[in-house]
């Protein structure tokens, strides 16, 4: 059964503190997104990679987040440092370039106090 | 910049009692729109893509329709297990970016 894997599923830290978020696409799949969401806001797209390159990331504050894809099976998410407003569940997800649905892991729930 | 609108927020049907529903889109161009369903604590799960004004798609007690400006999912006889947040969503001519709306929470009581 294909799925997105994300670890790890919880996190607590404390401000300031580096924060790190792992995603394993389906394999197979070539587009991989990432998405944060609060009750606030809703879903939001944070960053989006194609082949492993980034093509959209616009959406992410770029002093404290950063975006990677060290290879076609890993896509990593940080933040550095973290604030209590970056609490939030952040979604993985990936597609393939020829379809345009696209299949979420299970999150990973980040709480900064 | 393209904008998604779901409507209402929350929903509460009694089991077996049909309903529908709404997700408005301004868009500058559509390359499809996207059903999900999410339950708390998990991730959104596709159910459709919809392509064009016209379409529908079906699943179990779900079907979903396309005009040019906005999108229907009708529950027909709903289940205390179709309990959820359905989430519709846009994506541009371009990208396989996806733009969510806020969600209608169902509430199917027995």
């Amino acid at each position: 059964d294909a799925r997105v894997t994300q670890t790890p599923r919880h996190k607590v830290t404390e401000m300031g503190q580096e924060v790190t978020m792992r995603c394993q696409p389906i394999l197979g799949h070539n587009t991989v997104f990432w998405y944060r969401q609060t009750m606030m806001q809703g879903l939001e797209l944070l960053a989006y990679f194609r082949n492993r390159a980034p093509l959209d990331d616009s959406g992410m504050p770029k002093d404290r987040f950063s975006a990677e894809m060290p290879d076609a099976t890993l896509a990593t998410l940080k933040i550095q440092p973290s604030e209590p407003r970056d609490s939030a569940v952040y979604f993985c997800a990936s597609g393939r370039q020829a379809n345009t649905e696209a299949f979420f892991g299970q999150g990973t729930r980040l709480t900064v106090v | 910049e393209d904008q998604v609108t779901q409507s209402p927020e929350a929903l509460r049907l009694q089991e077996g009692e049909s309903s529908s529903l709404n997700c408005s889109y301004t868009v500058s161009g559509l390359r499809g729109l996207f059903w999900y369903r999410q339950d708390p604590g998990k991730g959104p799960e596709f159910l459709f893509t919809l392509y064009s004004a016209g379409e529908e798609k079906e699943k179990e007690r779900l079907k979903a329709t396309l005009t040019k400006k906005e999108s229907f999912l009708h529950i027909t006889a709903p289940k205390p297990e179709d309990s959820a947040t359905y989430l519709c969503a846009v994506a541009p001519p371009a990208g396989n970016m996806l733009t969510f709306g806020g969600g209608t929470r169902l509430m199917v009581k027995p």
